[in-house]
């Protein structure tokens, strides 16, 4: 099992904000980086570090953290926001891990 | 800009050995500050670690695999490689490659390759 923990489902209203949260202890020492990964598609990159998007990722994507916990909000969901959505940091041996995912419905 | 792209066989026998093969586009291998990594998912499931290699050939493993698992680069060819040996079904999955940087981050995937394992 996972070192790191999120909700396996999250829904939002159209246009309406929501967290999407990733707990472990490797938390206080780590960054987590945030994956969206559409059905039959790969992972991509959504936030690193402290709160980084990468080129071409709407700014409505923001990461976060406090103690164990990072965050991943999308501030006025879209439609096109409907996708699993995985955290991704180190476990206790400093090894990388991700977390088991968080699908996320747009209502 | 750099893609990556995964190659190999789509079905491999039980007990035989998994051999996949990344190609680098658009940027050399040699770059530091990158590790090169093969990340997998099983049919339904979340995303798991294989390991990674830096361009100068040190490796890191998933301690739960790590006894099958050999992760090697040739930079001449601008490619690197996994190999998984000792396969079951259980290592059916989606075999990704990608490229990590700074603050754990996976920045640049390929786009996937199913290998069934079944006789």
């Amino acid at each position: 099992s996972s070192e790191l923990t999120q909700d396996p489902a999250v829904s939002v209203a159209l246009g309406q904000t929501v967290r999407i949260t990733c707990q472990g202890d490797s938390l206080r020492s780590y960054y987590a980086s945030w994956y969206q990964q559409k059905p039959g598609q790969a992972p991509v990159l959504v936030i690193y570090g402290k709160n980084n998007r990468p080129s071409g990722i709407p700014d409505r994507f923001s990461g976060s953290s406090s103690g164990n916990t990072a965050s991943l909000t999308i501030t006025g969901a879209q439609a096109e926001d409907e996708a699993d959505y995985y955290c991704n940091s180190r476990d206790s041996s400093g090894n990388p891990s991700f977390g088991g995912g968080t699908k996320l419905t747009v209502l | 800009q750099v893609q990556l792209q995964e190659s190999g066989p789509g079905l491999v026998k039980p007990s035989q050995t998994l051999s996949l093969t990344c190609t680098v586009s658009g940027g050399s291998i040699s770059s530091g500050g990158y590790y090169w990594s093969w990340i997998r998912q099983h049919p339904g499931k979340g995303l798991e670690w294989i390991g990674y290699i830096y361009y100068s050939g040190s490796t890191y493993y998933n301690p739960s695999l790590k006894s099958r698992v050999t992760i090697s680069v040739d930079t001449s060819k601008n490619q690197f490689s996994l190999k998984l040996s000792s396969v079951t079904a259980a290592d059916t999955a989606v075999y990704y490659c990608a490229r990590g940087r700074t603050y754990n981050a996976f920045d640049i995937w390929g786009q996937g390759t199913m290998v069934t394992v079944s006789s």
